[in-house]
């Protein structure tokens, strides 16, 4: 069945770096545009990033930009966020989703998340 | 960027009672605007498309309607599995982005 895995969350120093994957399975990951989400603690989801099916279009949201870094191998169906000078701000749940085959937007799938806590 | 307005950002309703949720964009995005339900512990699940189109498996008490920039999901009979929090999202333009959200809450 359609699986995403998120790895790479942890504990981390603000000003730091840190990388997320997400590991995808159970369909044709180069036809899908890809997603990142967080959701900081006790709040709602933030959309963070899009990266499409072929990496040839790419969105941020404002909070993130210049910051983190999107990005994916096909060839492997996995999804990356680089995640650096990091701010306690940064610190949330983060989920990748699965935009839909027909409507890249629509986030039809969605991984269990990896928690980012950033803290001195 | 458009912003996604959810009313009321929590209710409490009993098992078999009809509960409505408003999502009010901030400019027209037409019928592209969707919904989500999240257990508490639990990754989002996308309940409905295009502003009325039930995703396969969930069931039909759920219900979406709107278009422009006011947007309605309503449960019908909520049940015991339905107390969670809903999200509208907007699937217009990037940067895409969520309403605040509804925790719906058993009276």
């Amino acid at each position: 069945q359609v699986q995403l895995v998120e790895s790479g969350g942890g504990v981390v120093q603000p000003g730091r770096s840190l990388r997320l994957s997400c590991a995808a399975s159970g369909f044709t990951f180069s036809r899908h545009g890809m997603h990142w989400v967080r959701q900081a603690p006790g709040k709602g989801l933030e959309w963070v990033t899009f990266m499409s099916y072929d990496g040839s279009n790419v969105y941020y949201g404002d909070s993130v930009k210049g910051r983190l870094t999107i990005s994916r191998v096909n060839s492997k169906s996995t999804l990356y966020l680089q995640m650096n000078s990091l701010r306690a701000e940064d610190t949330a749940i983060y989920y990748c989703a699965k935009g839909e085959y027909t409507s890249p937007y629509v986030l039809d799938v969605w991984g269990q998340g990896t928690t980012v806590t950033v803290s001195s | 960027d458009i912003q996604l307005t959810q009313s009321p950002s929590s209710l409490s309703a009993s098992v078999g009672d009809r509960v409505t949720i408003t999502c009010r964009a901030s400019q027209n995005i037409r019928s592209y605007l969707n919904w989500y339900q999240q257990r508490p512990g639990k990754a989002p699940k996308l309940l409905i498309s295009v502003a009325s189109t039930l995703q396969s498996g969930v069931p039909s008490r759920f219900s979406g309607s709107g278009s422009g920039t006011e947007f309605i999901l309503t449960i019908f009979s909520l049940q015991p599995d339905d107390f969670a929090t809903y999200f509208c999202q907007q699937s217009y333009s990037p940067p895409l982005t969520f309403g605040g959200g509804t925790k719906v809450e058993i009276k």
